[in-house]
């Protein structure tokens, strides 16, 4: 199947941990993203690579950072982990050319930090 | 980018047509109007996007007004499956950052 996925699913952690969540798509797109949705709701971005080099990074703790090993991987890695980066993550992509077909998103990673 | 006005919520009877608006009256003249929805615990999913002219694709219709100000994205024939939250995004094409706002909870009902 064509997609963006997202592993782990669900992710329960202690505070202070480090944990990384890994996306891939194979959708030959050239531009990853991280959005971050909090309890509100609110979908905010956070990171986006475009073929393996940083474009945008919304003001984000350095706690968090990004990993493009390649263009069609975004892995995001979290430093010592604190009860409000308890949220649902979602990568996307898009093809740079148009941003004609919008962004494809991920099915999401519940991080609950206890 | 520009800001959106969407209503919070709204109902449609399934098999109707669902009419979901959007003002955008601060856009500017290379920004697109993007559509994309998100159904319960799931990713948003992209639905269709216009510069000017109207739009239509499998999914949806959207209509944007003469003075770009204001656009109405139509779901034809409603289904159950289209209950989601719909977001409207004012965007520059090729601008990497969509910055979604509270959306509108669109119900539809048996």
């Amino acid at each position: 199947d064509t997609a963006v996925s997202q592993t782990p699913k669900y992710l329960v952690t202690q505070m202070g941990n480090d944990k990384s969540i890994k996306c891939e798509q194979n959708l030959g797109h050239d531009t990853m993203y991280w959005y971050k949705q909090d309890s509100k709701k609110f979908l905010k971005i956070m990171f986006s690579y475009n073929n393996k080099e940083l474009i945008i990074n919304e003001t984000v703790p350095n706690r968090f950072s990004p990993k493009s090993p390649d263009k069609a991987h975004l892995n995001l890695h979290i430093n010592s982990l604190e009860l409000g980066d308890s949220a649902v993550y979602f990568c996307a992509s898009s093809l740079e050319t148009g941003r004609r077909y919008g962004y494809t998103f991920g099915s999401g990673t519940r991080l609950t930090v206890v | 980018d520009a800001k959106t006005t969407q209503p919070t919520s709204m109902d449609c009877a399934e098999g109707r047509a669902a009419n979901l608006p959007c003002n955008h009256s601060t856009i500017s003249g290379n920004e697109y109007v993007y559509w994309y929805r998100q159904i319960h615990s799931q990713g948003p999913q992209y639905i269709i996007h216009g510069l000017k002219n109207n739009e239509t694709n499998e999914m949806a219709s959207l209509i944007i007004t003469e003075d770009r100000k204001s656009s109405t994205l139509i779901l034809p024939h409603a289904t159950l499956r289209d209950t989601a939250v719909y977001y409207c995004i004012v965007s520059r094409r090729g601008n990497e950052k969509l910055t979604f706002g509270t959306g509108t909870r669109l119900t539809i009902i048996p």
